[in-house]
Protein backbone atom coordinates (compact mmCIF):
# COMPACT_ATOMS: atom_id res chain seq x y z
CA UNK A 1 0.00 0.00 0.00
CA UNK A 2 1.03 3.40 0.20
CA UNK A 3 1.77 5.64 3.10
CA UNK A 4 4.00 8.36 4.17
CA UNK A 5 4.77 8.96 7.73
CA UNK A 6 6.29 11.99 9.10
CA UNK A 7 7.61 12.96 12.86
CA UNK A 8 4.94 15.17 14.27
CA UNK A 9 7.53 18.47 15.64
CA UNK A 10 10.62 20.49 15.26
CA UNK A 11 11.97 22.76 17.39
CA UNK A 12 15.21 24.90 16.35
CA UNK A 13 16.68 27.96 17.27
CA UNK A 14 16.94 30.64 14.61
CA UNK A 15 20.34 30.22 12.97
CA UNK A 16 20.37 26.51 13.35
CA UNK A 17 19.82 23.84 10.62
CA UNK A 18 16.59 21.51 10.34
CA UNK A 19 16.33 18.48 9.59
CA UNK A 20 12.81 16.89 8.80
CA UNK A 21 12.61 13.42 8.28
CA UNK A 22 10.27 11.06 6.05
CA UNK A 23 9.76 7.33 5.60
CA UNK A 24 7.40 5.85 2.38
CA UNK A 25 6.10 2.32 1.45
CA UNK A 26 5.57 2.90 -1.87
CA UNK A 27 9.21 2.35 -3.79
CA UNK A 28 7.81 2.76 -7.33
CA UNK A 29 7.02 6.07 -6.69
CA UNK A 30 8.78 8.15 -9.62
CA UNK A 31 9.28 11.67 -7.65
CA UNK A 32 9.09 12.68 -4.18
CA UNK A 33 8.47 16.31 -2.58
CA UNK A 34 8.39 18.84 0.11
CA UNK A 35 5.82 21.26 0.78
CA UNK A 36 5.55 24.42 2.93
CA UNK A 37 1.94 24.90 4.46
CA UNK A 38 1.67 28.45 6.42
CA UNK A 39 -1.34 29.23 8.83
CA UNK A 40 -4.60 29.77 6.41
CA UNK A 41 -2.81 29.49 3.60
CA UNK A 42 -2.30 26.40 0.87
CA UNK A 43 0.68 24.39 0.14
CA UNK A 44 3.68 25.67 -1.49
CA UNK A 45 6.13 23.71 -3.31
CA UNK A 46 9.33 23.86 -1.78
CA UNK A 47 11.29 21.19 -3.89
CA UNK A 48 11.35 17.31 -5.23
CA UNK A 49 13.75 14.79 -5.88
CA UNK A 50 13.28 12.38 -9.14
CA UNK A 51 13.78 8.99 -7.55
CA UNK A 52 17.30 7.91 -9.13
CA UNK A 53 18.75 10.54 -7.79
CA UNK A 54 20.35 10.68 -3.92
CA UNK A 55 20.55 14.26 -3.26
CA UNK A 56 19.36 17.52 -4.72
CA UNK A 57 20.30 20.72 -3.36
CA UNK A 58 18.21 24.26 -3.69
CA UNK A 59 19.96 27.14 -2.11
CA UNK A 60 19.54 26.64 1.80
CA UNK A 61 17.59 23.01 0.98
CA UNK A 62 18.88 20.37 0.84
CA UNK A 63 16.61 16.94 0.13
CA UNK A 64 18.65 13.67 0.71
CA UNK A 65 16.76 10.68 -0.24
CA UNK A 66 17.99 6.73 0.86
CA UNK A 67 15.72 4.77 -1.47
CA UNK A 68 17.06 1.74 -0.20
CA UNK A 69 15.34 2.17 3.50
CA UNK A 70 12.51 4.42 1.53
CA UNK A 71 13.78 7.77 3.55
CA UNK A 72 13.53 11.16 2.47
CA UNK A 73 15.05 14.03 4.29
CA UNK A 74 14.69 17.99 4.41
CA UNK A 75 17.60 20.15 5.54
CA UNK A 76 17.14 23.44 5.71
CA UNK A 77 20.31 25.36 6.67
CA UNK A 78 20.59 28.81 8.87
CA UNK A 79 16.63 28.56 9.73
CA UNK A 80 14.42 31.77 9.88
CA UNK A 81 11.41 32.47 11.97
CA UNK A 82 9.72 32.58 8.67
CA UNK A 83 10.33 29.01 8.03
CA UNK A 84 8.19 28.27 11.06
CA UNK A 85 4.92 26.20 9.37
CA UNK A 86 3.75 22.60 8.74
CA UNK A 87 6.03 20.63 5.97
CA UNK A 88 4.37 18.03 4.45
CA UNK A 89 6.31 15.14 2.72
CA UNK A 90 4.30 13.36 -0.73
CA UNK A 91 5.01 10.72 -2.53
CA UNK A 92 3.87 10.71 -6.27
CA UNK A 93 2.55 6.84 -5.92
CA UNK A 94 2.11 3.92 -8.25
CA UNK A 95 0.59 4.63 -11.44
CA UNK A 96 2.49 7.82 -12.63
CA UNK A 97 -0.97 9.82 -12.52
CA UNK A 98 0.13 12.23 -10.86
CA UNK A 99 -1.75 11.84 -7.40
CA UNK A 100 0.17 12.41 -4.39
CA UNK A 101 0.12 10.77 -1.41
CA UNK A 102 0.96 13.24 1.84
CA UNK A 103 2.57 12.55 5.52
CA UNK A 104 0.74 13.50 8.16
CA UNK A 105 3.31 16.92 8.26
CA UNK A 106 5.79 18.33 10.50
CA UNK A 107 5.26 21.52 12.69
CA UNK A 108 9.06 23.44 12.30
CA UNK A 109 8.93 26.21 15.47
CA UNK A 110 11.79 28.26 15.19
CA UNK A 111 12.77 30.22 18.05
CA UNK A 112 14.48 33.55 17.73
CA UNK B 1 -0.11 34.75 -13.12
CA UNK B 2 -3.13 34.42 -11.42
CA UNK B 3 -2.84 31.73 -9.05
CA UNK B 4 -5.59 28.70 -7.98
CA UNK B 5 -8.48 30.48 -6.36
CA UNK B 6 -11.22 28.95 -4.53
CA UNK B 7 -14.33 29.95 -3.14
CA UNK B 8 -15.50 30.74 -0.39
CA UNK B 9 -12.97 30.69 1.91
CA UNK B 10 -14.87 29.69 5.44
CA UNK B 11 -17.78 27.76 5.16
CA UNK B 12 -20.10 26.39 9.04
CA UNK B 13 -23.29 24.53 8.29
CA UNK B 14 -25.24 22.38 10.11
CA UNK B 15 -25.01 18.11 9.37
CA UNK B 16 -27.42 17.11 7.11
CA UNK B 17 -26.98 20.61 5.22
CA UNK B 18 -25.66 20.61 1.99
CA UNK B 19 -22.20 22.96 0.91
CA UNK B 20 -20.75 23.73 -2.66
CA UNK B 21 -17.26 24.80 -2.98
CA UNK B 22 -15.80 26.65 -6.11
CA UNK B 23 -12.37 26.53 -7.75
CA UNK B 24 -10.91 28.38 -10.97
CA UNK B 25 -7.68 26.75 -11.52
CA UNK B 26 -4.62 28.67 -13.44
CA UNK B 27 -5.27 28.89 -17.08
CA UNK B 28 -4.81 26.00 -19.21
CA UNK B 29 -3.97 23.66 -16.74
CA UNK B 30 -5.60 20.72 -17.88
CA UNK B 31 -5.49 18.59 -14.67
CA UNK B 32 -7.45 19.62 -11.38
CA UNK B 33 -7.59 17.95 -7.77
CA UNK B 34 -9.61 18.17 -5.05
CA UNK B 35 -8.19 17.61 -1.70
CA UNK B 36 -9.55 16.98 2.10
CA UNK B 37 -7.27 17.90 4.58
CA UNK B 38 -8.61 17.36 7.87
CA UNK B 39 -7.02 19.12 11.09
CA UNK B 40 -3.63 17.63 11.75
CA UNK B 41 -3.19 15.36 8.75
CA UNK B 42 -2.03 15.92 5.47
CA UNK B 43 -4.26 16.57 2.45
CA UNK B 44 -6.00 13.65 1.13
CA UNK B 45 -6.99 13.27 -2.76
CA UNK B 46 -10.73 13.39 -3.30
CA UNK B 47 -11.15 13.08 -7.21
CA UNK B 48 -8.53 14.16 -10.02
CA UNK B 49 -10.09 15.20 -13.39
CA UNK B 50 -8.26 15.70 -16.71
CA UNK B 51 -9.39 18.35 -18.75
CA UNK B 52 -13.22 17.32 -17.73
CA UNK B 53 -13.12 13.43 -17.09
CA UNK B 54 -12.29 11.88 -14.50
CA UNK B 55 -9.25 10.24 -13.81
CA UNK B 56 -8.98 9.02 -10.19
CA UNK B 57 -12.31 8.71 -7.22
CA UNK B 58 -11.35 6.22 -5.71
CA UNK B 59 -11.51 8.10 -2.38
CA UNK B 60 -14.49 10.31 -3.30
CA UNK B 61 -17.51 9.20 -0.70
CA UNK B 62 -19.60 9.12 -3.66
CA UNK B 63 -22.72 8.39 -1.14
CA UNK B 64 -22.44 12.14 -0.62
CA UNK B 65 -19.77 13.69 -2.51
CA UNK B 66 -20.06 14.75 -5.84
CA UNK B 67 -18.04 16.93 -8.50
CA UNK B 68 -17.99 18.17 -11.67
CA UNK B 69 -15.61 20.08 -14.08
CA UNK B 70 -17.57 21.34 -17.02
CA UNK B 71 -16.18 22.34 -20.03
CA UNK B 72 -13.31 21.47 -18.62
CA UNK B 73 -11.95 24.55 -16.87
CA UNK B 74 -13.73 25.43 -13.46
CA UNK B 75 -14.53 22.86 -11.17
CA UNK B 76 -17.30 22.46 -8.08
CA UNK B 77 -17.48 20.11 -5.63
CA UNK B 78 -20.80 19.24 -3.53
CA UNK B 79 -21.66 17.70 -0.25
CA UNK B 80 -24.71 16.18 0.19
CA UNK B 81 -25.90 15.73 3.39
CA UNK B 82 -23.26 16.81 5.31
CA UNK B 83 -21.48 14.84 8.39
CA UNK B 84 -19.81 16.18 11.54
CA UNK B 85 -16.59 14.31 10.23
CA UNK B 86 -16.79 16.55 7.02
CA UNK B 87 -15.32 19.19 8.84
CA UNK B 88 -11.93 19.80 7.22
CA UNK B 89 -10.15 21.82 4.89
CA UNK B 90 -11.01 21.32 0.77
CA UNK B 91 -7.83 22.06 -1.29
CA UNK B 92 -7.63 22.72 -4.95
CA UNK B 93 -4.46 22.13 -6.95
CA UNK B 94 -4.22 22.49 -10.76
CA UNK B 95 -1.38 21.24 -12.71
CA UNK B 96 -0.08 21.81 -16.25
CA UNK B 97 -0.32 18.11 -17.03
CA UNK B 98 -0.76 14.95 -15.24
CA UNK B 99 1.90 12.74 -13.81
CA UNK B 100 5.40 14.53 -13.52
CA UNK B 101 3.77 18.36 -13.14
CA UNK B 102 3.76 20.67 -10.25
CA UNK B 103 0.74 21.06 -8.68
CA UNK B 104 -0.40 24.25 -7.93
CA UNK B 105 -2.72 24.50 -4.32
CA UNK B 106 -5.42 27.32 -3.70
CA UNK B 107 -5.69 28.79 -0.36
CA UNK B 108 -8.49 26.32 0.42
CA UNK B 109 -12.65 26.34 1.96
CA UNK B 110 -12.74 25.47 5.08
CA UNK B 111 -15.62 23.82 6.54
CA UNK B 112 -17.04 23.29 9.59
CA UNK B 113 -19.91 21.09 10.36
CA UNK B 114 -21.77 21.65 13.42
Amino acid sequence: GEDVEQSLFLSVREGDSSVINCTYTDSSSTYLYWYKQEPGAGLQLLTYIFSNMDMKQDQRLTVLLNKKDKHLSLRIADTQTGDSAIYFCAESGSGNTGKLIFGQGTTLQVKP
Amino acid sequence: EAGVAQSPRYKIIEKRQSVAFWCNPISGHATLYWYQQILGQGPKLLIQFQNNGVVDDSQLPKDRFSAERLKGVDSTLKIQPAKLEDSAVYLCASSFAQARETQYFGPGTRLLVL
